[in-house]
């Protein structure tokens, strides 16, 4: 099994800074015949399911805000919201979609400071 | 608008079995495949499974692999999972999931609870 390991497990970032979410896979998620990673992110809000903001490790998921970005390939990847905003606090996890089962990293926890 | 509702939940004991549903609209079930995912209490989400859309092709996390069976009907429009024995471990909420790959709309999620 791919394991998806997430950093850090907890994040505070004031409102309008950065805030970078990184992911890294046990073995490359990049397929070679089209060149693309398998890999999403996804936002989860309390008592919530799961929203998808990114896939194919960097597209944006539709109605998603462009402060979300995703980049990265091979086992190396990030979650970036380039101006933190209230309603941006969440867990965020990555997922590889690039075998099954199609593992999640642990989560990363982002709060206000 | 696409709508994914997980019914069947609830409390059962160690060793039993539960079957949860998820009815799908707004969207052409037939066309797409479908996931279970859980996350127990506190905890991070879990891959559980994958139907390919005719039902021809199953996953499944190796943790219920041989105790939970994943299944679809089309014409009903309703993805199911079968759990048998349950185990304390199992004990999450349930969400079923819409695509090939990466999923893009989910439900709400049930709660599934095994305790004596």
């Amino acid at each position: 099994d791919i394991v998806m390991t997430q950093s850090p497990d907890s994040l505070a970032v004031s409102l309008g800074e950065r805030a970078t979410i990184n992911c890294k896979s046990s073995q490359s998620v990049l397929y070679s015949s089209n060149n693309k990673n398998y890999l999403g992110w996804y936002q989860q809000k309390p008592g919530q399911p799961p929203k998808l903001l990114i896939y194919w490790a960097s597209i944006r998921e539709s109605g998603v805000p462009d402060r979300f970005s995703g980049s990265g390939s091979g086992t190396d990847f990030t979650l970036t919201i380039s101006s933190l905003q209230a309603e941006d606090v969440a867990v965020y996890y990555c997922q590889q979609y690039y075998s099954t089962p199609f593992t999640f990293g642990q989560g990363t926890k982002l709060e206000i400071k | 608008e696409v709508q994914l509702v997980e019914s069947g939940g609830g409390l059962v004991q160690p060793g039993g079995s539960l079957r949860l549903s998820c009815a799908a609209s707004g969207f052409t079930f037939s066309t797409y495949w479908m996931h279970w995912v859980r996350q127990a209490p506190g905890k991070g989400l879990v891959w559980v499974s994958r139907i390919k859309t005719d039902g021809s092709s199953t996953s499944y996390a190796d943790s219920v692999k041989g105790r939970f069976t994943i299944s679809r009907d089309n014409a009903k429009n309703t993805l199911y999972l079968q759990m048998n024995s349950l185990r304390a471990e199992d004990t999450a909420v349930y969400f079923c999931a819409r695509g090939t790959l990466v999923t893009d709309y989910w439900g709400q999620g049930i709660l599934v609870t095994v305790s004596s």
